[in-house]
């Protein structure tokens, strides 16, 4: 168990529809990160967030969106969904000190869109 | 902007057997570099890193890895396979010189384990 958690751990909805996905990190970790993990696509960096700042954005579409709340927890919101972000979804988090660099990965959400 | 190669897609070995699995990166400076595991339905444990120094890296579970500079390669060995190894490993690649700490992560190898 790596500390970090995500709800749902399934999710099925329909085409057109928005879900949301949360992720809590480990306790003291202020950097959440979300991937995406598609069999075409592979493993790929969405978002990242330091203290509820964004902090880094990688290939993530403009139909999904998220943020970081006070309390250190991320959500990810999906809007106009297609079938082809059908994903797990994973959250990370890692401390933010200088030479602690290692990522913690929760469980990640299954994204199911027909 | 890093990269991360994992040459064999799909890798079968005997119990007992030695294991080695492939990591080549392309990165400007000496990156951070780890190795995960993930097992079915699971999500990702980091099995080690390296930042710096003894380019030898031991992790949990018998697994080692060697950041080779020479090679941009920091392979994954394990001198004996167990069964409950058979799951898919990721390399992945950290940026060192900027802020930006999102890690770039290779195709993936999937370790089968023959009895």
């Amino acid at each position: 168990d790596s500390g970090v958690t995500q709800t749902p751990k399934h999710l099925i909805t329909a085409t057109g529809q928005r879900v949301t996905l949360r992720c809590s990190p480990r306790s003291g970790d202020l950097s959440v990160y979300w991937y995406q993990q598609s069999l075409d696509q592979g493993l790929q960096f969405l978002i990242q967030y330091y203290n509820g700042e964004e902090r880094a954005k990688g290939n993530i579409l403009e139909r999904f969106s998220a943020q970081q709340f006070p309390d250190l927890h991320s959500e990810l919101n999906l809007s106009s969904l297609e079938l082809g972000d059908s994903a797990l979804y994973f959250c990370a988090s890692s401390v933010a000190a200088r030479d602690s660099y290692e990522q913690y990965f929760g469980p990640g959400t299954r994204l199911t869109v027909t | 902007a890093q990269s991360v190669t994992q040459p064999d897609i799909h890798i079968t070995v005997s119990e007992g057997a030695s294991l080695e699995l492939r990591c080549n990166y392309s990165y400007g400076a000496t990156p951070y570099l780890f190795w995960y595991v993930q097992s079915p339905g699971q999500g990702l444990q980091l099995l080690l890193k390296y930042f710096s120094g003894d380019t030898l890296v031991q992790g949990i579970k018998g697994f080692e890895a060697e950041f080779k500079r020479s090679q941009s390669s920091f392979n994954l060995r394990k001198p004996s396979v167990h069964w409950s190894d058979a799951a898919e490993y990721f390399c992945a690649v950290g940026a060192r010189d900027t802020g930006r700490r999102a890690l770039t992560f290779g195709s993936g190898t999937r370790l089968q384990v023959q009895p």
